[in-house]
């Protein structure tokens, strides 16, 4: 079983509507979730992290997490063409330092 | 600041040959790590190093070595290249204590 698992996609919303976007992970350990962006070509970056269960909102985008069921996720209200990139989901399991398990990514598509 | 920078950007190399992939990071991060990312397979760690004068190996480091150069640079080397090396491979750096891994702008290399 994949450590850190996403559906590929694509995902397809109009703009102006609520992207969800899920990823579910094996390792109970956990400490630590982080959701990159990366636009075809490039390189990722991050938008959001989160290490407690519950809720953790950034401008238009908002993490959710649920360590006892193991998934988070991460909404994008208001969602731009400009949204439109690949999302990674990522886990660290150790507490003191940062070795990232990433998910294979899940394609997000905005239309006008 | 440069942030993360890798050199080269593209690369084609046949079966056998060698190679060095430079990667510079000028935040004065402790950690830095090289990840190959594949289609349908994600981002992969393949060596990481905590801080100067350490490495170890990641995820999937077959085919590798690494060298630690000083606290600024992260070299990555194929010493026979083969073509299930043909990737595209980002550097990253991150401050010990903070969420962010920072991606160089990554190498496309092709093995023939």
């Amino acid at each position: 079983q994949k450590e850190v698992e996403q559906n590929s996609g694509p995902l397809s919303v109009p703009e102006g509507a609520i992207a969800s976007l899920n990823c579910t992970y094996s390792d109970r350990g956990s400490q630590s979730f982080f959701w990159y962006r990366q636009y075809s070509g490039k390189s990722p970056e991050l938008i959001m992290s989160i290490y407690s269960n519950g809720d953790k909102e950034d401008g238009r985008f908002t993490a959710q997490l649920n360590k006892a069921s193991q998934y988070v996720s991460l909404l994008i209200r208001d969602s731009q063409p400009s949204d439109s990139a690949t999302y990674l989901c990522a886990v660290n399991i150790l507490i003191s330092f940062q070795k990232l398990v990433f998910g294979t990514g899940t394609r997000l598509l905005v239309s006008p | 600041n440069a942030g993360v920078t890798q050199t080269p950007k593209f690369q084609v190399l046949k079966t056998g040959q060698s190679m060095t992939l430079q990667c510079a990071q000028d935040m004065n991060h402790n950690s830095m790590y090289w990840y190959r990312q594949d289609p349908g397979m994600g981002l992969r760690l393949i060596y990481y190093s905590a801080s100067e004068g350490t490495t170890d190996k990641g995820e999937v480091p077959n085919g590798y070595n690494v060298s630690r150069l000083n606290k600024r640079e992260f070299s990555l080397r194929l010493e026979s290249a083969a073509p299930s090396q043909t990737s595209v491979y980002f550097c990253a750096s991150t401050l010990a204590g903070e969420d962010t891994q920072y991606f160089g702008p990554g190498t496309r290399l092709t093995v023939l």
